[in-house]
């Protein structure tokens, strides 16, 4: 199983809501919806921050929002603020092994 | 809280061997499958290898499957990733991660330790 495909950068204005595709999703994973995505600040761990396609765990904000569509899933922020310039990844569980995959991460850029 | 620390991380010559340790604190670390995910400089992540909650499967990403090996001690709350025949492109930050189901099939990872820099070089 590659590596999912997420686009390398995408960027916009505070205030403005960006959007951040993953492709290349197994069908299991879809119907199952095992996908999450991760945010990571400069030399931080990463962080959980959508579960299940579009569950957020306690204390995140609600500008984050996950979806999907076929094969496809997305995280939108809303709202963007400075905090949420970081790097972000989606990921997914496949059932037939090996056993998670995760994207190929996207940097977001506040203006 | 929970909280995961990893420790072992240096720097190493290539081909030789590594143990690598995640303390588990502030959750029963016994009932969880736990994970090792890692980064290396400037790149994206990579799932490496999960255990189940009683250590009695494995599963390893094609990458390491032969040269790594996970295992864990639940009397110690400690996860480990053992090393072995180290190459340069195995130079990373190696994260471990608490899976949120027993068997290792939870789908997602939360939380993550703050990682264990591991250099190799010669």
């Amino acid at each position: 199983q590659s590596a999912l495909t997420q686009p390398a950068s995408v960027s916009g204005s505070p205030g403005q809501s960006i959007t951040i595709s993953c492709t290349g999703i197994s069908s299991d994973a879809v119907d199952y919806n095992y996908v999450s995505w991760y945010q990571q600040h400069p030399d931080k761990a990463p962080k959980l921050i959508i579960y299940e396609v579009t569950n957020r765990p306690s204390g995140v904000s609600n500008r984050f929002s996950g979806s999907k569509s076929g094969n496809t899933a997305s995280l939108t922020i809303s709202g963007l603020q400075s905090e949420d310039e970081a790097d972000y990844y989606c990921s997914s569980y496949i059932s037939s092994g090996p056993l998670y995959v995760f994207g190929t991460g996207t940097k977001v850029t506040v203006l | 809280q929970v909280q995961l620390v990893e420790s072992g991380g240096g720097v190493v010559h290539p081909g030789t061997s590594l143990r690598l340790s995640c303390e588990a604190s502030g959750f029963s670390f016994s009932i969880y499958a736990m994970h090792w995910v890692r980064q290396a400089p400037g790149k994206g992540l990579e799932w490496l290898a999960v255990i189940s909650y009683d250590g009695s499967n494995q599963y390893y990403a094609d990458s390491v499957k032969g040269r790594f090996s996970i295992s864990r001690d639940n009397s110690k709350n400690t996860l480990f990733l053992q090393l072995n025949s180290l190459r340069l492109e195995d130079t990373a930050v190696y994260y471990c991660a608490k899976d949120v189901a027993a068997a290792g099939t939870g789908g997602f990872f939360d939380p993550w330790g703050q990682g264990t820099l591991l250099t190799v070089s010669s």
